[in-house]
């Protein structure tokens, strides 16, 4: 069963920086590219980001170019987001996703169960 | 980007009764591998997305056969054949033929 768990969310004041973390187990990490998602509160859903299989390619939503970071670490199992320089606009609630296979660009097979990124002063 | 378009807003459907949900997307999702990259999810409440339909019309593994898929190049149907209780919840249809992956604004399903 795919396990896809997410970790570090707090509240952060404007322009702070954050790192999420997403602990996967239940399928090979390395067999797949990786997705961050994001969801506002009462919104719908935002693509932000995708890593591949390696982590050799990396690509990011205009929204957060320039500010957030997409890394793996295949020997732990691990998709990480470096998120800086944070605005209020920011604040959603941030799923980890698996992709459903190694080309790019990947559509999504599995999600997380989200972890809430707060950004206020 | 792809601009993706759902219809209607929202729904509210007698259990047994079927269930139409239609997507648009701002230009072709028919690669020239001849997949089309059309994926529905359903959110339901408090919950993440799952994954329901891929490639337009290829049920998920899990997913019950009253969920079917239909289309082609940027016009697409999500049906419900008839609706339960657990169907409940908000339905995004997402292409991924190009970066940045676009997702339709949402149908709220809901049972009268």
């Amino acid at each position: 069963e795919v396990q896809l768990v997410e970790s570090g969310g707090v509240v952060v004041q404007p322009g702070g920086s954050l790192r999420l973390s997403c602990a996967a187990s239940g399928f090979t990490f390395d067999d797949y590219a990786m997705h961050w998602v994001r969801q506002a509160p009462g919104k719908g859903l935002e693509w932000v980001s995708l890593i591949s299989w390696d982590g050799g390619s990396t690509y990011y939503a205009d929204s957060v170019k320039g500010r957030f970071t997409i890394s793996r670490d295949n020997s732990k199992n691990s998709l990480y987001l470096q998120m800086n320089s944070l605005r209020a606009e920011d604040t959603a609630l941030y799923y980890c996703a698996k992709g459903c296979g190694v080309v790019i660009p990947s559509a999504i097979c599995d999600w997380g169960q989200g972890i809430l990124v707060t950004v206020s002063s | 980007d792809i601009v993706m378009t759902q219809t209607p807003l929202s729904l509210s459907v007698t259990p047994g009764q079927p269930a139409s949900i239609s997507c648009k997307s701002g230009q072709s999702l028919l690669h020239s591998d001849g997949k089309t990259y059309l994926y529905w999810y359903l959110q339901k409440p408090g919950q993440p997305p799952h994954l329901l339909i891929y490639e337009v019309s290829k049920r998920f593994s899990g997913v019950p056969d009253r969920f079917s898929g239909s289309g082609s190049g940027t016009d697409f149907t999500l049906k419900i054949s008839r609706v339960e209780a657990e169907d409940v919840g908000v339905y995004y249809c997402m292409q991924a033929i190009q970066l940045p992956l676009t997702f339709g604004g949402g149908t709220k399903v809901e049972i009268k």
